[in-house]
């Protein structure tokens, strides 16, 4: 069965204080997998497509890696405003997304 | 980043009565479109696969007779929510998939209440 977890469920850093999130996948027919940020009430908002193991993609303090079984999004030297919930998901034949279940990160100043 | 606009943000029903979401795609032409469904504190679940002039395609578990779904152009898929119940209560989210790079982009969602 088609799986995506993300751990850990909450995080809570300061700011400044650098850290990972990660999601691990057993997914058949993986075509990429995405990393998006959601705000509450909000729709997911776009940060990253991976497609091939050892891909690494950055956008200010955000940076995304991918192996073959799982993908990290390192969050550098964070602020307040990077709160949110970060979510993956896994491109399948067909377009179709497989979401974990987010890790909701939470800087304190 | 593409944008793609979902209308309304919100909406409040009374139990029986029908609701439609639109969900547009705005720069970019989609021919195939996804409408999620997220309770409070999870992740999003695919409940069916829009395709522009064809039948959508409904991920197990989710009634096609409920949620009608219609993707009558390259730019527009509706979510119909018929008869209403308060269990149908949820936040609804579209997405959209680029034709030209693997991108999927999300609407901002829409947040139905059925009293």
């Amino acid at each position: 069965e088609d799986q995506v977890t993300q751990s850990p469920e909450a995080l809570r850093l300061q700011e400044g204080e650098s850290s990972s999130l990660n999601c691990s996948y057993t997914v058949s027919g993986l075509r990429g997998l995405f990393w998006y940020r959601q705000d509450p009430g909000k729709g997911p908002e776009f940060l990253f497509t991976l497609y091939s193991a050892g891909e690494e993609k950055e956008k200010e303090r955000l940076k995304a890696t991918l192996t073959k079984k799982e993908s990290f999004l390192h969050i550098t030297a964070p602020k307040p405003e990077d709160s949110a919930t970060y979510l993956c998901a896994v491109w399948q034949e067909g377009g179709k997304l497989i979401f974990g279940q987010g890790t909701e990160l939470s800087v304190k100043p | 980043g593409a944008v793609v606009s979902q209308h309304p943000s919100w909406v409040i029903c009374k139990s029986g009565t029908s609701v439609k979401i639109e969900c547009r795609s705005l720069d970019f032409q989609a021919t195939t479109m996804f409408w999620y469904r997220q309770f409070p504190k999870q992740s999003l679940m695919l409940m069916a696969t829009s395709n522009e002039g064809s039948k959508a395609t409904y991920e197990q578990g989710v009634e096609k007779d409920k949620f009608l779904i219609n993707h009558a152009s390259l730019t527009l898929s509706t979510l119909t929510v018929t008869s209403a119940h308060p269990e149908d209560s949820s936040f609804y989210i579209c997405s959209a998939l680029t034709m030209v790079n693997t991108e999927a982009f999300f609407g901002q969602g829409t947040r139905l209440t059925v009293v």
